[in-house]
């Protein structure tokens, strides 16, 4: 069974704070990603990788940074949370083969206050 | 852009009812568009329910159905009979073949409620 796991799966961060998204896959899979959903929108994409040690700007990467530092491991970060950063952030994954069968994670909630 | 439009939340609807959640997309950079209707289940993420990659094809999972139209530029999803565990939120996305820098644009999502 594939299996995408994020970590933490709430957050309260404080304004102007480092945060730190984790995900994890054991899939073997070649392709992560990130998005982020607000209440009214459906899920935008933020960063994505397709090979560990290089990462790719989505349709909204300000203010975000990714790291992919291995084939499981796959960061989202938020070096200066803003209020408007408060979001549901699903990470997910895919073979290269798959034509867009994505495999989330179950979201992380996150709050900036 | 490529976009997605779908009919939004809440929708409720009575056990052994019939459902329909509309779904229309605009793919001006994707010469074939694929189409993919997700669910997500409550505390799990989402996971694909049905796709369909060729224009006038029809997918079906789960007693689901949706059928590509390229005329319409509609992908609507139906069931006959829901039951209570369809209660969810199902989301239609629009993509490319899926190759290097391939991405999904989804809908907002729609949160089904099945009432018993």
């Amino acid at each position: 069974e594939a299996a995408v796991t994020q970590s933490p799966r709430s957050k309260v961060a404080v304004t102007g704070g480092k945060v730190t998204l984790s995900c994890h896959q054991t899939n073997n899979h070649d392709y992560m990603y990130w998005y982020r959903q607000d209440t009214g929108h459906g899920l935008r994409l933020i960063h994505y990788s397709y090979v560990a040690d290089s990462t790719e700007k989505g349709d909204i990467p300000d203010g975000y940074k990714a790291s992919r530092p291995s084939q499981e491991n796959f960061s989202l970060i938020l070096e200066l949370a803003s209020l408007s950063q408060t979001a549901v952030y699903f990470c997910a994954s895919r073979d290269w083969a798959s034509q867009n069968t994505l495999y989330f994670g179950a979201g992380t909630r996150l709050s900036v206050l | 852009g490529d976009s997605v439009t779908q009919t939004e939340g809440p929708v409720t609807v009575s056990e052994s009812e019939s459902l329909i959640i509309n779904c229309t997309y605009s793919a001006t950079s994707i010469a074939y568009p694929n189409l993919f209707w997700y669910v997500r289940y409550p505390g799990e993420g989402l996971q694909l329910l049905l796709k369909v990659i060729t224009a006038g094809q029809k997918g079906s999972s789960r007693g689901f159905e949706a059928t590509y139209n390229k005329e319409t530029t509609s992908f609507h999803l139906q069931k006959a009979s829901v039951q209570e565990s369809d209660s969810a939120v199902y989301y239609c996305a629009l993509g490319d073949h899926g190759g290097t820098g391939s991405k999904l644009s989804f809908g907002k999502g729609a949160k089904l409620t099945v009432s018993p």
